[in-house]
Protein backbone atom coordinates (compact mmCIF):
# COMPACT_ATOMS: atom_id res chain seq x y z
CA UNK A 1 0.00 0.00 0.00
CA UNK A 2 1.20 3.54 -1.20
CA UNK A 3 1.12 6.29 2.00
CA UNK A 4 2.50 8.36 3.80
CA UNK A 5 2.82 7.67 8.25
CA UNK A 6 4.42 9.62 10.73
CA UNK A 7 5.85 8.21 14.35
CA UNK A 8 5.64 8.39 16.78
CA UNK A 9 1.61 9.14 17.26
CA UNK A 10 2.16 10.87 20.80
CA UNK A 11 4.92 12.52 22.08
CA UNK A 12 6.10 13.68 25.43
CA UNK A 13 9.10 16.41 25.68
CA UNK A 14 10.32 17.72 28.78
CA UNK A 15 11.29 21.65 28.62
CA UNK A 16 14.49 22.14 26.94
CA UNK A 17 14.74 18.49 25.00
CA UNK A 18 15.35 18.38 21.63
CA UNK A 19 12.41 15.71 20.07
CA UNK A 20 12.44 14.57 16.39
CA UNK A 21 9.26 13.53 14.45
CA UNK A 22 9.66 11.14 11.66
CA UNK A 23 7.96 11.15 8.49
CA UNK A 24 7.63 8.36 5.70
CA UNK A 25 6.51 8.09 2.00
CA UNK A 26 6.16 5.51 -0.24
CA UNK A 27 4.43 7.55 -3.12
CA UNK A 28 7.46 8.48 -5.00
CA UNK A 29 6.22 12.06 -4.47
CA UNK A 30 9.43 14.91 -4.77
CA UNK A 31 7.89 17.02 -2.44
CA UNK A 32 7.34 17.23 1.40
CA UNK A 33 5.74 19.38 3.89
CA UNK A 34 5.44 19.77 7.52
CA UNK A 35 2.62 21.70 8.82
CA UNK A 36 1.87 22.72 12.69
CA UNK A 37 -1.60 22.68 13.91
CA UNK A 38 -2.93 24.67 16.66
CA UNK A 39 -6.94 24.57 18.30
CA UNK A 40 -9.01 27.11 16.19
CA UNK A 41 -6.26 27.62 13.67
CA UNK A 42 -5.51 26.35 10.04
CA UNK A 43 -2.60 24.82 9.13
CA UNK A 44 0.83 26.90 9.26
CA UNK A 45 3.90 25.85 7.05
CA UNK A 46 6.86 24.87 9.30
CA UNK A 47 9.60 23.77 6.37
CA UNK A 48 9.22 22.00 2.86
CA UNK A 49 11.21 20.66 0.43
CA UNK A 50 10.77 19.75 -3.41
CA UNK A 51 13.66 17.62 -4.06
CA UNK A 52 16.19 15.95 -1.99
CA UNK A 53 18.99 17.74 0.26
CA UNK A 54 16.83 20.38 -0.62
CA UNK A 55 14.32 22.47 1.54
CA UNK A 56 12.39 25.97 2.51
CA UNK A 57 11.31 27.68 5.53
CA UNK A 58 7.97 28.25 5.99
CA UNK A 59 5.57 30.57 7.57
CA UNK A 60 7.10 29.66 11.41
CA UNK A 61 10.32 27.76 10.94
CA UNK A 62 11.81 29.32 13.93
CA UNK A 63 12.85 26.49 16.61
CA UNK A 64 12.63 23.71 14.25
CA UNK A 65 14.92 22.26 11.74
CA UNK A 66 14.37 19.36 9.21
CA UNK A 67 16.81 17.32 6.95
CA UNK A 68 15.49 15.76 4.11
CA UNK A 69 18.47 12.99 2.43
CA UNK A 70 16.36 10.57 1.08
CA UNK A 71 13.34 11.14 -1.21
CA UNK A 72 11.35 9.02 1.17
CA UNK A 73 12.40 10.90 4.23
CA UNK A 74 11.80 14.00 6.30
CA UNK A 75 12.29 14.10 9.46
CA UNK A 76 11.46 17.49 11.44
CA UNK A 77 13.43 17.96 15.10
CA UNK A 78 11.88 20.47 17.40
CA UNK A 79 14.55 22.10 19.03
CA UNK A 80 14.43 23.72 22.89
CA UNK A 81 14.34 26.84 21.37
CA UNK A 82 10.50 26.97 19.93
CA UNK A 83 8.88 28.50 22.69
CA UNK A 84 5.41 26.96 22.34
CA UNK A 85 5.72 23.37 20.98
CA UNK A 86 2.30 21.66 22.21
CA UNK A 87 0.67 21.24 18.84
CA UNK A 88 -0.42 18.60 16.24
CA UNK A 89 2.07 18.13 13.52
CA UNK A 90 1.28 16.85 10.04
CA UNK A 91 4.05 15.88 7.04
CA UNK A 92 2.65 15.69 3.93
CA UNK A 93 3.65 15.00 0.57
CA UNK A 94 2.54 16.14 -3.18
CA UNK A 95 3.67 16.25 -7.01
CA UNK A 96 5.29 19.12 -6.76
CA UNK A 97 2.00 21.51 -7.76
CA UNK A 98 -1.17 19.33 -6.92
CA UNK A 99 -2.96 17.88 -4.04
CA UNK A 100 -0.96 17.14 -0.74
CA UNK A 101 -1.53 13.59 0.75
CA UNK A 102 -1.61 13.81 4.77
CA UNK A 103 0.11 11.66 7.42
CA UNK A 104 -1.83 10.24 10.46
CA UNK A 105 0.08 13.29 12.90
CA UNK A 106 1.89 13.37 15.78
CA UNK A 107 0.65 15.03 19.27
CA UNK A 108 3.55 16.68 20.80
CA UNK A 109 2.87 17.82 24.21
CA UNK A 110 5.27 19.57 26.31
CA UNK A 111 6.07 18.66 29.81
CA UNK B 1 -0.18 38.11 1.57
CA UNK B 2 -3.16 35.30 0.61
CA UNK B 3 -5.39 34.70 3.57
CA UNK B 4 -8.42 32.38 2.73
CA UNK B 5 -11.27 33.08 5.49
CA UNK B 6 -14.18 30.33 5.89
CA UNK B 7 -17.41 30.50 6.99
CA UNK B 8 -19.29 29.29 9.62
CA UNK B 9 -16.50 28.37 11.91
CA UNK B 10 -18.70 25.48 13.10
CA UNK B 11 -22.11 23.80 11.82
CA UNK B 12 -24.71 21.70 13.54
CA UNK B 13 -27.23 20.20 11.21
CA UNK B 14 -30.19 17.51 11.43
CA UNK B 15 -29.39 14.08 9.59
CA UNK B 16 -30.47 14.38 6.46
CA UNK B 17 -30.30 18.00 5.82
CA UNK B 18 -28.37 19.56 2.99
CA UNK B 19 -25.26 22.56 4.25
CA UNK B 20 -22.97 24.87 2.63
CA UNK B 21 -19.79 25.87 3.95
CA UNK B 22 -18.14 28.66 2.09
CA UNK B 23 -13.96 29.31 1.33
CA UNK B 24 -13.34 33.08 0.45
CA UNK B 25 -9.80 33.90 -0.78
CA UNK B 26 -8.17 37.91 -0.27
CA UNK B 27 -6.77 37.13 -3.65
CA UNK B 28 -7.41 35.00 -7.10
CA UNK B 29 -7.45 31.28 -6.22
CA UNK B 30 -4.85 29.81 -8.78
CA UNK B 31 -6.02 26.19 -7.23
CA UNK B 32 -8.16 25.30 -4.14
CA UNK B 33 -8.43 22.24 -2.08
CA UNK B 34 -10.82 20.87 -0.01
CA UNK B 35 -9.92 18.64 2.86
CA UNK B 36 -11.71 16.97 5.56
CA UNK B 37 -10.15 15.86 8.82
CA UNK B 38 -11.38 13.91 11.84
CA UNK B 39 -10.33 15.16 15.23
CA UNK B 40 -6.42 14.52 15.83
CA UNK B 41 -6.31 12.99 12.48
CA UNK B 42 -4.83 13.60 9.30
CA UNK B 43 -6.05 15.22 6.58
CA UNK B 44 -8.13 13.26 3.51
CA UNK B 45 -8.18 14.96 0.30
CA UNK B 46 -11.74 15.60 -1.28
CA UNK B 47 -11.49 17.71 -4.42
CA UNK B 48 -9.50 20.23 -6.08
CA UNK B 49 -10.85 23.09 -8.53
CA UNK B 50 -8.64 25.16 -10.61
CA UNK B 51 -11.22 26.84 -13.51
CA UNK B 52 -13.50 29.66 -12.59
CA UNK B 53 -17.06 27.73 -12.82
CA UNK B 54 -15.65 24.74 -12.07
CA UNK B 55 -17.90 22.34 -10.26
CA UNK B 56 -16.84 19.10 -8.87
CA UNK B 57 -18.72 16.33 -6.89
CA UNK B 58 -17.96 13.61 -5.16
CA UNK B 59 -20.89 10.85 -3.53
CA UNK B 60 -23.01 13.53 -1.42
CA UNK B 61 -20.45 16.65 -2.12
CA UNK B 62 -20.22 19.18 -4.61
CA UNK B 63 -17.60 21.53 -4.25
CA UNK B 64 -17.64 24.76 -6.91
CA UNK B 65 -15.24 27.93 -7.54
CA UNK B 66 -17.06 31.22 -8.63
CA UNK B 67 -16.03 32.53 -11.82
CA UNK B 68 -14.01 35.24 -10.12
CA UNK B 69 -12.03 32.60 -8.63
CA UNK B 70 -12.17 34.19 -5.34
CA UNK B 71 -14.69 32.04 -3.98
CA UNK B 72 -15.49 28.47 -3.61
CA UNK B 73 -18.46 26.44 -1.75
CA UNK B 74 -18.78 23.00 -0.20
CA UNK B 75 -22.57 21.53 -0.45
CA UNK B 76 -23.31 18.14 0.98
CA UNK B 77 -26.55 16.85 0.41
CA UNK B 78 -28.71 14.47 2.46
CA UNK B 79 -25.74 14.70 5.50
CA UNK B 80 -25.11 11.69 7.48
CA UNK B 81 -23.15 11.31 10.95
CA UNK B 82 -20.24 10.02 8.41
CA UNK B 83 -20.16 13.41 7.25
CA UNK B 84 -18.98 14.87 10.36
CA UNK B 85 -16.14 16.55 10.68
CA UNK B 86 -13.61 19.71 10.41
CA UNK B 87 -13.77 20.81 6.82
CA UNK B 88 -10.90 22.98 5.15
CA UNK B 89 -10.12 24.96 2.12
CA UNK B 90 -6.56 25.10 1.10
CA UNK B 91 -5.00 26.97 -1.88
CA UNK B 92 -1.90 27.16 -3.70
CA UNK B 93 0.09 29.79 -2.18
CA UNK B 94 1.51 32.24 -4.87
CA UNK B 95 3.66 34.38 -2.62
CA UNK B 96 6.22 31.20 -1.81
CA UNK B 97 7.07 28.77 -4.36
CA UNK B 98 4.91 26.89 -6.01
CA UNK B 99 3.25 23.51 -4.45
CA UNK B 100 2.50 25.00 -1.20
CA UNK B 101 -0.96 25.20 0.29
CA UNK B 102 -2.06 28.22 2.92
CA UNK B 103 -5.65 26.91 4.64
CA UNK B 104 -7.92 28.46 6.01
CA UNK B 105 -9.40 27.84 9.86
CA UNK B 106 -11.61 25.20 9.09
CA UNK B 107 -15.29 24.96 9.76
CA UNK B 108 -16.20 22.09 12.31
CA UNK B 109 -19.52 19.64 11.13
CA UNK B 110 -21.81 17.68 13.59
CA UNK B 111 -24.57 15.85 12.06
CA UNK B 112 -26.89 14.93 14.86
CA UNK B 113 -28.63 11.41 13.74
Amino acid sequence: DGGITQSPKYLFRKEGQNVTLSCEQNLNHDAMYWYRQDPGQGLRLIYYSQIVNDFQKGDIAEGYSVSREKKESFPLTVTSAQKNPTAFYLCASSIVGWEQFFGPGTRLTVL
Amino acid sequence: SQELEQSPQSLIVQEGKNLTINCTSSKTLYGLYWYKQKYGEGLIFLMMLQKGGEEKSHEKITAKLDEKKQQSSLHITASQPSHAGIYLCGALNYGGSQGNLIFGKGTKLSVKP
